[in-house]
């Protein structure tokens, strides 16, 4: 079974603070993503990597940057928390195909991170 | 822009009946086709894909029919069951060897009713 782990389920900050999310996938998967989620809105996709130290913006970037020095490792980093920032943020993981040379489209989705700014 | 449009928030369906959650996307370039079911404080998981070189997929109790020239497609869940009632998210995806993430709508609240 694919596992995506996420490292807290609730997290409070101050505005201004600098603040990590991490996310572990334990199935060798090439691509990671973050996306949020909120009421009305939908998944919307933040940043995204498909190889270590690659990443790429996804839809909404602003306020975000992601690392990725393992492959089985993709931390998303708010800079400067702020309260539009509070939210809840998904990671997920697929696996790039390499017999048909692209990315297969189903993701695995960790548990989530509730995050609420002050 | 909203490219995949899931246009009910919510749905009530009686259980054993048929719940049918419709989704319409606006963008072209899309040719794959997911569901996703999330419960509260859950990630979500995936339910059931279709390529656009099909019209219709069938898992168990799920079916999905994708209608290409309509740019449109439906998941049908025949009977409704009480775990079915979560959120469920349509996601559309551009094939093409890259991984640009998944367009999802805002998602539909089914509610199965005893």
């Amino acid at each position: 079974d694919v596992k995506v782990t996420q490292s807290s389920r609730y997290l409070v900050k101050r505005t201004g603070e600098k603040v990590f999310l991490e996310c572990v996938q334990d199935m060798d998967h090439e691509n990671m993503f973050w996306y949020r989620q909120d009421p009305g809105l939908g998944l919307r996709l933040i940043y995204f990597s498909y190889d270590v130290k690659m990443k790429e913006k996804g839809d909404i970037p602003e306020g975000y940057s992601v690392s990725r020095e393992k492959k089985e490792r993709f931390s998303l980093i708010l800079e400067s928390a702020s309260t539009n920032q509070t939210s809840m943020y998904l990671c997920a993981s697929s696996p790039f195909e390499g017999t048909s040379g692209r990315s297969i489209e189903t993701q695995y989705f960790g548990p989530g991170t509730r995050l609420l700014v002050l | 822009d909203q490219q995949v449009k899931q246009n009910s928030p919510s749905l009530s369906v009686q259980e054993g009946r048929i719940s049918i959650l419709n989704c319409d996307y606006t963008n072209s370039m899309f040719d794959y086709f997911l569901w996703y079911k999330k419960y509260p404080a859950e990630g979500p998981t995936f339910l059931i894909s279709i390529s656009s070189i099909k019209d219709k997929n069938e898992d168990g109790r799920f079916t999905v029919f994708l209608n290409k020239s309509a740019k449109h497609l439906s998941l049908h869940i025949v009977p409704s069951q009480p775990g079915d009632s979560a959120v469920y998210f349509c996601a559309a995806s551009r094939r093409g060897g890259g991984a640009d993430g998944l367009t999802f709508g805002k998602g539909t609240h089914l509610i199965i009713q005893p």
